[in-house]
């Protein structure tokens, strides 16, 4: 089955600076990966996500890519602030099949 | 609004007991899933459910079981056979509409054992 890892479990950024996640997947029939992000006490909401035809998305401030050859997908976060603090999670997952999830990062930025 | 909702938000059981964990969603969505969250171990699949009455173990099934038998609810008993039941449960749903990919959750029920 799908294993997903997710690497670095913490970062910490000054506002302003960038953050990259980086996730890598096993299963090649993998086809969409998305993000999410968890506040304190809450349930994950999706924030981007990409699926396998694509090799870059960018939603203002956040941006996926993916190397389908390589099985990576990283987020990237550009001018950190303080509310994007958070835990995110990357997954994979093939159509018709549930999301296998990464272990999480926990963002930090302080101002 | 449409949602999924999850009740209660806590729970507390004694060892030995069975608990019932409540997930209902207005989205029409077919596709409901469970996934435990423990620190430092990201989101696990319990159980998931593609259509009314059937549903498939996911990787972490043992000491759980499910049911199916209307579209909008798909409740999670921990029986007592779950050794270490203490975490954060999380439920959420898909449609295929969306090629079963975006997965909406519910806001979470934390588990406690006591």
């Amino acid at each position: 089955g799908e294993n997903v890892e997710q690497h670095p479990s913490t970062l910490s950024v000054q506002e302003g600076d960038s953050a990259v996640i980086k996730c890598t997947y096993s299963d090649s029939a993998s086809n969409y990966f998305p993000w999410y992000k968890q506040e304190l006490g809450k349930g994950p909401q999706l924030i981007i996500d990409i699926r396998s035809n694509v090799g870059e998305k960018k939603d203002q401030r956040i941006a996926v890519t993916l190397n389908k050859t390589a099985k990576h997908f990283s987020l990237h976060i550009t001018e950190t602030q303080p509310e994007d603090s958070a835990v995110y999670f990357c997954a994979a997952s093939e159509a018709g099949t549930a999301l296998i999830f990464g272990k999480g990062t926990t963002l930090s930025v302080s101002s | 609004d449409g949602g999924i909702t999850q009740s209660p938000k806590y729970l507390f059981r004694k060892e030995g007991q069975n608990v019932t964990l409540s997930c209902e969603q207005n989205l029409n969505h077919d596709a409901m899933y469970w996934y435990r969250q423990d620190p430092g171990q990201g989101l696990r699949l319990i159980y998931y459910s593609q259509i009314v009455n059937d549903f498939q173990k996911g990787d972490i099934a043992e000491g759980y079981s499910v049911s199916r038998e209307k579209k909008e609810s798909f409740p999670l008993t921990v029986t007592s056979a779950q050794k270490n039941p203490t975490a954060f449960y999380l439920c959420a749903s898909t449609s295929p509409n969306r090629g079963w990919t975006e997965a909406f959750f519910g806001q979470g029920t934390r588990l406690t054992v006591v």
